[in-house]
């Protein structure tokens, strides 16, 4: 099984703020990762596909990097709506996801 | 407009097996590429995947879960189900049907998830 890594699994904020979460998988992975927000009480919503590539509908400020092992979602400039949960999803063999970083209000 | 909606029992006893139905519209199975996928969270915890469907039929497991999962689709109806054999209280959580397309792993439409206890 390949394992994600997400970290920090917290991290406190201030809207306008850059917000970088990163991802590691156990073995390589190529550009197959994917990115999620989740609200308390709702379903995941998708952000960006294939490492760097922004889904229909997704503001900007938000963008995706990475290959291989290492992984990078930012946030350019933190809003009110982005203080949420944000997971990382490897789709190279199988799938798994990591354990998910919390967002919060500084 | 893609919805996906997930239904099944709230209260399952262990060792019971659990059935779930994805009920789904504005999109078809008919269509190349498309797939529909289980994914659960125990309370508090991270996603989990678990089955997944696709146009032609092709089915994915997750490996540590494979001899406990059925996933199936009606393409008529716009079902996919999916069971799940021998259930134990950290089977609880909400379980979430997902879109997907191209043949892909990642899902852009999701279920509101529904809720499922197990325990005696």
């Amino acid at each position: 099984d390949i394992q994600m890594t997400q970290f920090p699994s917290t991290l406190s904020a201030s809207v306008g703020d850059r917000v970088i979460i990163s991802c590691r998988a156990s073995q390589t992975i190529s550009n197959w990762l994917a990115w999620y927000q989740q609200k308390p009480g709702k379903a995941p919503k998708l952000l960006i596909f294939q490492a760097s590539s922004l889904e229909i509908g997704i503001p900007s400020r938000f963008s995706g990097s990475g290959s291989g092992t290492d992984f990078t979602l930012t946030i350019s400039s933190l809003q009110p709506d982005d203080f949420a949960t944000y997971f990382c999803q490897q789709y190279d063999t199988h799938s798994t996801f990591g354990q998910g970083t919390k967002v919060e209000i500084k | 407009q893609i919805t996906l909606k997930e239904s099944g029992p709230a209260l399952v006893k262990p060792t019971q097996t659990l059935t779930l139905t994805c009920t789904f519209s504005g999109f078809s199975f008919r269509s190349r590429g498309v797939g529909v996928g289980w994914i659960r969270q125990a309370p508090g915890k991270a996603l989990e995947w678990l089955a997944l469907i696709y146009w032609d039929d092709d089915r994915r497991y997750n490996p540590s879960l494979e001899s406990r999962l059925t996933i199936t689709k009606d393409t008529f109806k716009n079902q996919v189900v999916l069971t799940m054999a021998s259930l134990v209280p950290v089977d609880t959580g909400t379980y979430y049907c997902a879109h997907t397309h191209s043949n892909s792993w990642f899902f852009d439409y999701w279920g509101q998830g529904t809720l499922v206890t197990v325990s005696s």
